[in-house]
C-alpha cells in the first residue's frame, strides 16, 4: 500500500513564525499535493508539484510556498504565519494524469 | 470553472437505515472518484466511475455514474455506525488532469 506520511499531527505556532510542513510518500509517485481543508469550504488546493523542483499554484498559493527538491519529499511553507492559515493540511500524492490521489493523515495547524 | 456540487451537506440516520447522496458538475465528467475521509484521518478512495450509465458496487455502497456524465450517486444500504464519515467526490481538472476538484462533501453520521 502506497503510504503518505505528514511529520506532524498536530502544530501550534505564533503569528510571524515560519512554518514548515513535511510530506513524504515511498511510491515513486510523480504527482504530489498540498490542500488545506476547512468546515464548509471542502478541500481547496494549495500547490501541487509533479516532478523535482517543479510547482504549480492551486487555487489558494497567497502566503504559501512549497518545496520538492527529492522526488519522495513535499513540502508546505508558510513564510509568516497568520491566524487565517488555522487549517488541516493534507498531502497527497498520485501516480498520473487521473489517478485517484493517496492521502496522508493531515497535519492540524492552530496559528495564535 | 468546474463546479462539484454535493448534497445533502449532512445526514445523520440510524443504524440500518438506507442512504443517498449525490454530486452534480457544471460540466461533462471525464470520470469522477468517491472519497470517504473517517475523523482524524485522510480521504480514502473508494470508486472511480468513468462510463455514462456505470454502477460499481462495493459492499453496501453501489455508484452510479449518471448516462450523460454530469452527475453521480452513491447508495448506502443498511448503513452502519463504521459509514460514518465526509463522502467526497472529485474530478480531473479539465485544464491539468493531474489535479482533482473536490466538492464540499456530505458528512454523514450513523447512529447506533
Amino acid at each position: 500500500d502506497v503510504k503518505v506520511t505528514q511529520s506532524s499531527r498536530y502544530l501550534v505556532k505564533r503569528t510571524g513564525e515560519k512554518v514548515f510542513l513535511e510530506c513524504v510518500q515511498d511510491m515513486d509517485h510523480e504527482n504530489m499535493f498540498w490542500y488545506r481543508q476547512d468546515p464548509g469550504l471542502g478541500l481547496r488546493l494549495i500547490y501541487f508539484s509533479y516532478d523535482v523542483k517543479m510547482k504549480e499554484k492551486g487555487d489558494i498559493p497567497e502566503g504559501y510556498s512549497v518545496s520538492r527538491e527529492k522526488k519522495e519529499r513535499f513540502s508546505l511553507i508558510l513564510e509568516s504565519a497568520s491566524t487565517n492559515q488555522t487549517s488541516m493540511y493534507l498531502c497527497a500524492s498520485s501516480w498520473g494524469v487521473g489517478s485517484p490521489l493517496h492521502f496522508g493523515n493531515g497535519t492540524r495547524l492552530t496559528v495564535t | 470553472t468546474q463546479l462539484l456540487e454535493q448534497s445533502p451537506q449532512f445526514l445523520s440516520i440510524q443504524e440500518g437505515e438506507n442512504l443517498t447522496v449525490y454530486c452534480n458538475s457544471s460540466s461533462v465528467f471525464s470520470s469522477l472518484q468517491w472519497y470517504r475521509q473517517e475523523p482524524g484521518e485522510g480521504p480514502v478512495l473508494l470508486v472511480t466511475v468513468v462510463t455514462g450509465g456505470e454502477v460499481k458496487k462495493l459492499k453496501r455502497l453501489t455508484f452510479q455514474f449518471g448516462d450523460a456524465r454530469k452527475d453521480s450517486s452513491l447508495h448506502i444500504t443498511a448503513a452502519q455506525p463504521g459509514d460514518t464519515g465526509l463522502y467526497l467526490c472529485a474530478e480531473p481538472n479539465n485544464n491539468a488532469g493531474n489535479m482533482l476538484t473536490f466538492g464540499g462533501g456530505t458528512r454523514l453520521m450513523v447512529k447506533p
